[in-house]
């Protein structure tokens, strides 16, 4: 079994539809991470947390909600979805410092009508 | 925002050419990391350096730390098929967050 799974991995929806987006990891890491990445633009931080009481907003957390639900699930939330979020989304994990691995998981395409 | 800037952003070769590819900023990283993506998956992590002028290997791959640990190069000899991908370099400043480049894509042709 993957260590880390998202879902769902591919999804479709209308302008001003909530959305979430799920993410859970077996690896027992206290920190998770969302991303999305866009063609040219790379990977970018929406939000992160370092533990189940711990959220932190990311480079482009604007549009985005998050909630650490326990120590492996953190979910994204997109309260009204609009065409510009329209891109691939990844959920990371990993154990300590930013010398250690980051494990992702493999991505949510999401298109936004 | 620190820049990584990751040149070529796209390299088309032949099986058995050597390339090298490069991750420039004018910001100085504490550690810097090297993924590969390959389509419909998520990055997988190469290779982590963390002290000015390190050279690591992984088998055909060579990853270079620069000297004041402000830029990285990706070397890889002999390049086969199964190298194709997008290759991302990640730098840390602090004890947050990573800032990744743009990535590179190579296309390896049999």
């Amino acid at each position: 079994d993957a260590d880390v799974t998202q879902t769902p991995r591919n999804r479709i929806t209308k302008t001003g539809k909530r959305i979430m987006l799920e993410c859970s990891q077996t690896k027992g890491h206290d920190r998770m991470y969302w991303y999305r990445q866009d063609p040219g633009l790379g990977l970018r931080l929406i939000y992160y947390s370092f533990d189940v009481k711990d959220i932190n907003k990311g480079e482009i957390s604007d549009g985005y909600s998050v909630s650490r639900q326990a120590q492996a699930k953190f979910s994204l939330s997109l309260e009204s979805a609009i065409p510009n979020q329209t891109a691939l989304y990844f959920c990371a994990t990993s154990a300590g410092d930013l010398r250690e691995t980051q494990y992702f998981g493999p991505g949510t395409r999401l298109l936004v009508l | 925002t620190q820049l990584l800037e990751q040149s070529p952003q796209f390299l088309s070769i032949q099986e058995g050419e050597n390339l090298t590819v490069y991750c420039n900023s004018s910001s100085v990283f504490s550690s810097l990391q090297w993924y590969r993506q390959e389509p419909g998956e998520g990055p997988v992590l190469l290779v982590t350096v963390v002290t000015g002028g390190e050279v690591k290997k992984l088998k055909r791959l060579t990853f270079q730390f620069g000297d004041a640990r402000k830029d990285s190069s990706l070397h890889i000899t002999a390049a086969q098929t199964g190298d194709t991908g997008l290759y991302l370099c990640a730098g840390a400043q602090g004890y947050s967050t990573l800032t990744f480049g743009k990535g590179t894509m190579l296309l390896v042709s049999p």
